[in-house]
């Protein structure tokens, strides 16, 4: 069973940066795209960013693109987000997310997430 | 982007009723179409994809249907655990989108 735990979330500055991690385990990490989700306080769920398996492919939502960063250390099963320019706007719970295919899919697993704050 | 639209956002329900939520999305998504469960609190939970297969370990009472831009979750007789929001979501464009929710309330 997939299991994720993500680390790295805060209380930051507007404009200033934080890196997100996600440490994967359970399942064959390299063989799966990966995602982050964002859901701001009592808001919905935000699609953010995915890196497929062979990290060829990496996308981002409008609202991050030239700000986030998305990579993936296969050898340490992990995923990093790491996150620029920050806006208030960015404030939200982070969730990593595993894609069910190696290049896209649902998410069928996810990490109990963590908590990002930008504000001054 | 795709808009998924969510209606109604908040039913209250009955338990041991029915219940079917409906995902409407702008235009066709196909079959590539996802539905989870989250409670206050948790993370999501992952419980139909590819419009109507069910999600390892998620019980026959859960049934997704639809294709293109009509889709539905149904409930069978309702628990008190069933109790949630749930999301839709288009994994056939980019961006990926979610629908904004419906909340199930307890009747």
């Amino acid at each position: 069973e997939a299991h994720l735990v993500e680390s790295g979330g805060g209380l930051v500055q507007p404009g200033g940066s934080l890196t997100l991690s996600c440490v994967a385990s359970g399942f064959s990490f390299n063989e799966y795209a990966m995602s982050w989700v964002r859901q701001g306080p009592g808001k919905g769920l935000e699609w953010v960013s995915s890196i497929g398996s062979t990290r060829r492919l990496t996308i981002y939502a409008d609202s991050v693109e030239g700000r986030f960063t998305i990579s993936r250390g296969n050898s340490d099963n992990t995923v990093y987000l790491q996150m620029t320019s920050l806006r208030e706007e960015d404030t939200a719970m982070y969730y990593c997310a595993k894609q069910n295919g190696n290049d896209d899919g649902p998410f069928d697993s996810w990490g109990q997430g963590t908590l990002v704050t930008v504000s001054s | 982007e795709v808009v998924l639209t969510q209606a109604p956002a908040a039913l209250s329900v009955s338990p041991g009723e029915r219940v079917t939520l409906s995902c409407r999305a702008a235009r066709t998504v196909t079959h590539r179409l996802a539905w989870y469960q989250q409670k206050p609190g948790q993370p999501p939970r992952f419980l139909i994809y590819d419009a109507s297969t069910r999600a390892t370990g998620v019980p026959a009472k859960f049934s997704g249907s639809g294709s293109e831009t009509q889709f539905t979750l149904t409930i069978n007789n309702l628990q008190p655990e069933d109790y949630a929001v749930y999301f839709c979501h288009q994994y056939y464009f980019w961006p990926h989108t979610f629908g904004q929710g419906t909340k199930l309330e307890i009747k």
